[in-house]
């Protein structure tokens, strides 16, 4: 029973357009929100995050969105740089220990 | 260490066999976690230790996973009896604790069960 989906295995977008990666939850008590980054051979390395009494926090050119009501997130990574190719996971939960992560996204950015 | 680090990086092991994976978390962090990722699957969290103490260990898939922290630090995961279902990448994180704090990880065991 998967509480996070990532419903979009993969993402190709150009270099300095934007990358919108998603994710959908359905635990209503999950109150931390964080996306990983995961380059091949290694483990994932943390990006970003927010806390449910906020609806929006950026990390120069990362920004995460989080809409409560629909139990979505969204991660907008602008501009795109090929650096920014790997798998992003998405993960969510009632505290910062017991994560769900999603399935993952396999970003490809082309020159 | 400057990461998490983790051995054997691979492992392959024929079914029925015990498999012990290793886990060297950050030093001074208090917290640390293992995850099990199968393939195109996220990862699944099996268990938590604050300390030496394992608060919650209800991610375990069966009575066949077991894990230890000792002096709070190293981390072992034994899983006796491998079935081929093992099969996985299994990953170590750690944090220094407290709330929100993000989790380091480790680049993982594959586990690969003949």
């Amino acid at each position: 029973d998967q509480q996070v989906k990532q419903n979009s295995p993969s993402l190709s977008v150009q270099e300095g357009r934007i990358s919108i990666l998603n994710c959908d939850y359905t635990n209503s008590m999950f109150d931390y929100f964080l996306w990983y980054k995961k380059y091949p051979a290694e483990g994932p390395t943390f990006l970003i995050s927010i806390s449910s009494i906020k609806d929006k926090n950026e990390d120069g050119r990362f920004t995460v969105f989080l809409n409560k009501s629909a139990k979505h997130l969204s991660l907008h990574i602008v501009p795109s740089q090929p650096g920014d190719s790997a798998v992003y996971f998405c993960a969510a939960g009632p505290n910062d220990y017991k994560l769900s992560f999603g399935a993952g996204t396999t970003v490809t950015v082309r020159a | 260490g400057a990461g998490v680090s983790q051995s054997p990086s691979n492992k392959v092991t024929e079914k029925g066999k015990d498999v012990e994976l290793r886990c060297d978390p950050i030093s001074g962090h208090t917290a640390l976690y293992w995850y099990r990722q199968r393939l195109g699957q996220g990862l699944e969290f099996l268990i938590y230790f604050q300390g030496n103490s394992a608060p919650d260990k209800s991610g375990l898939p069966s009575d066949r996973f077991s894990a230890e922290r000792t002096g709070e630090s190293v981390s072992t995961l034994t899983i006796q009896r491998t079935q081929q279902e093992d099969s996985a990448v299994y990953l170590c994180a750690s944090t220094r604790g407290g709330s929100y704090n993000e989790q380091f990880f480790g680049p993982g065991t594959r586990l690969t069960v003949l």
